[in-house]
């Protein structure tokens, strides 16, 4: 079964730039897409096809793919942008339809 | 603007079926769009439960194919998710979405509030 593979936590200070990544064999082929989860809430598209931010989405959020590993960049990451992400994308059918394991960012 | 919510029982014994409603306000689901459902166990990342479209057949992910059944209510503006023989792995919160069409696939881009079941007797 596809797969998509995230790094379990990322931690920056406040201020800095924080990146998480998420690697798949189909993501040459296929979009990803970000979602943020804040606790106890339902998750939240922050990023469609790649790299396009929806309507009330900052644009400190951004999302960029290159081969195989698509990155989520928060530039001056604060308090309030600690959550778990997760990506999302399918495999090369399109019928597939996965979710990362999900990464928790911390800014402290 | 479109909103999701669901609604059903919060506690589901083992071996019964687990049944959801999703009621959409704000857009005609026989307009158009697919919607679907997810699920996100306890501590766990969400895992897409199948899709369907107001006149086409559903499709689900393999792994709960054999026990899942997604229909649709245009009438009702509702669409539904029954989940057979349940067991503790499948306590989740239950969340309903609308999928989007991108090149090659559908992603999810407004989802329900989420509905929490758990399986216990």
């Amino acid at each position: 079964s596809y797969e998509l593979t995230q790094p379990p936590s990322v931690s920056v200070s406040p201020g800095q730039t924080a990146r998480i990544t998420c690697s798949g064999n189909a993501l040459p082929k296929k979009y990803a897409y970000w979602y943020q989860q804040k606790s106890g809430q339902a998750p939240v598209l922050v990023i469609y096809d790649d790299s396009k931010r929806p309507s009330g989405i900052p644009e400190k959020i951004s999302g960029s793919s290159s081969g195989t590993m698509a990155t989520l960049t928060i530039s001056g990451a604060q308090v309030e942008d600690e959550a778990d992400y997760y990506c999302y994308s399918t495999d090369s059918s399109g019928n597939q339809r996965v979710f990362g394991g999900g990464t928790k960012l911390t800014v402290l | 603007q479109v909103q999701l919510q669901e609604s059903g029982p919060g506690l589901v014994k083992p071996s019964e079926t687990l049944s959801l409603t999703c009621t959409v306000s704000g857009y005609s689901i026989s307009s158009g769009y697919w919607w679907g459902w997810i699920r996100q166990p306890p501590g766990k990342g969400p895992e897409w439960i199948g899709s369907i479209f107001h006149s086409a057949s559903p499709y689900y992910t393999p792994s709960l194919e054999s026990r899942v059944t997604i229909s649709i209510d245009t009438s009702k503006n509702q669409f539904s998710l029954k989940l057979t023989s349940v067991t503790a792995a499948d306590t989740a919160v239950y969340y309903c979405a609308r999928d989007s069409p991108s090149i090659g696939l559908y992603y999810m881009d407004v989802w329900g509030k989420g509905t929490t079941v758990t399986v216990s007797s």
